[in-house]
């Protein structure tokens, strides 16, 4: 099992470009989650999904936007790119949202918007 | 106040000795605990997680939980340099999501 994967590792944007960030898992998990990290800090919840067709809302879901038409994937879409989008991204993913339940993050993609 | 506070640090510990990481929250609703380690450029990995009240241990880590103190810690005995890390406390709370604090960073010196 490759676990969660995500692609690309590293992207420079321009301010008002677009892009999309992929995601990928092959555990067959219900849940997935994207959250973003800034230097020193911990991780914020960007968007998360419960299952292929369903999303929500996390935290910090200003200038994103995601979508989930299979169990596998997860993209992650910046509008309109900002400054303030400059940090890691990581995915990652849980068999079920309970809080018992182990989430398995990706190795991240590092984005720097100028 | 922060929903999930951790010390900063850094924290510097010479190896072999005991390593005591830190964490509050403040949701009262909460109800288990993780602590994931963070290497400098990789993504976190699970180390241990617990939801009642005591201590777990799992090798040469033990989480404790106080609920009633809304206070949980980790601690790493026999400290390696291999243990050198930032290390993330993550709540899950009653609005069921994780919230993760900021990280301790800790460097065991050989």
């Amino acid at each position: 099992n490759a676990g969660v994967t995500q692609t690309p590792k590293f992207r420079i944007l321009k301010i008002g470009q677009s892009m999309t960030l992929q995601c990928t898992q092959d555990m067959n998990h219900n849940y997935m989650y994207w959250y973003r990290q800034d230097p020193g800090m911990g991780l914020k919840l960007i968007y998360y999904s419960v299952g292929a067709g369903i999303t929500d809302k996390g935290e910090v879901p200003n200038g994103y936007n995601v979508s989930r038409s299979t169990t596998e994937d997860f993209p992650l879409r910046l509008e309109l790119a900002a400054p303030s989008q400059t940090s890691v991204y990581f995915c990652a993913s849980s068999y079920s949202g309970r809080g018992t339940y182990e989430q398995y993050f990706g190795p991240g993609t590092r984005l720097t918007v100028t | 106040q922060k929903e999930v506070e951790q010390n900063s640090g850094p924290l510097s510990v010479p190896e072999g000795a005991i390593a005591s990481l830190n964490c509050t929250y403040s949701d009262r609703g909460s109800q288990s605990f993780f602590w994931y380690r963070q290497y400098s450029g990789k993504s976190p990995e699970l180390i241990m997680f617990i939801y009642s009240n005591g201590d777990k241990e799992d090798g040469r880590f033990t989480a404790q939980l106080n609920k009633a103190s809304q206070y949980v810690s980790l601690l790493i005995r026999d400290s390696q340099p291999s243990d050198s890390a930032t290390y993330l406390c993550a709540v899950y709370g009653s609005a069921r999501q994780l919230t993760f604090g900021s990280g301790t960073q800790l460097t065991v010196l050989p």
